[in-house]
């Protein structure tokens, strides 16, 4: 079985350029989770679909952050304009089960965005 | 107070012996507790759930919950230099809506 696939996996951009990031994630899945994790921090959660609806997106700076799920499974973060402190790596995972359960979630390999 | 507490560390323990690694949360009706490990650069990984009171054995590990003091551990025996990595703690929470609360994670290093 693939696992959540992400990309890029590296991104470098000025402050005020706009960056998307890209998640498919394990097939059949119905909730997908986004997490930014900035270095020395556990993963603090942005946003989470369960299939193309939103569930939770209370953290989300939502004056800079978007994000959207395509007819329930690819998902798209987008950050416009960016920020210093959105240098960060964002994770993306999946669960099986509907959002609210006590699934594992299963992480991608992350894009680590550096933002100068 | 934050939300999910774990002591940063870093934790050393010599090979074969016991790594203990606490947890504490905020929330009372939080229900499900997780620890994730994470090895340098790369992403989270689950190594165990637990989701009653009382102690939940798979292979070398052990995670213990206490849901009146706020408590989840993980216990590692056994510890080997591959176990050495970041530990996440991770919480179930329905307050304010559904979410997953991390800490900030307790780094092990295992020494041969």
């Amino acid at each position: 079985e693939a696992g959540v696939a992400q990309s890029p996996r590296y991104k470098i951009i000025e402050k005020r350029q706009s960056v998307a990031f890209w998640c498919n994630p394990i097939s059949g899945h119905a909730t997908l989770y986004w997490y930014q994790q900035i270095l020395g921090q556990g993963p603090k959660l942005l946003i989470q679909f369960q299939n193309n609806g939103v569930v939770d997106d209370s953290q989300l700076p939502k004056d800079r952050f978007s994000a959207e799920r395509l007819k329930g499974v690819d998902s798209t973060l987008k950050i416009q304009p960016a920020k210093l402190e959105d240098s960060a790596v964002y994770l993306c995972a999946s669960s099986p089960g509907l959002a609210g359960g006590s699934d594992t979630q299963y992480f991608g390999p992350g894009t680590r965005l550096t933002v100068l | 107070q934050k939300e999910v507490e774990q002591n940063s560390g870093p934790l050393s323990v010599p090979e074969g012996a016991i790594a203990s690694l606490n947890c504490t949360y905020s929330d009372r009706v939080s229900q499900s507790f997780f620890w994730y490990r994470q090895y340098s650069g790369k992403s989270p990984e689950l190594i165990m759930s637990i989701y009653s009171n009382g102690d939940k054995e798979d292979g070398r590990f052990t995670a213990q919950l206490n849901k009146a003091s706020q408590y989840v551990s993980l216990l590692i025996r056994d510890s080997q230099p591959s176990d050495s990595a970041t530990y996440l703690c991770a919480v179930n929470t329905d307050t304010g809506g559904f979410k997953t609360i991390f800490g900030a994670g307790t780094r092990l290093f295992v020494k041969a």
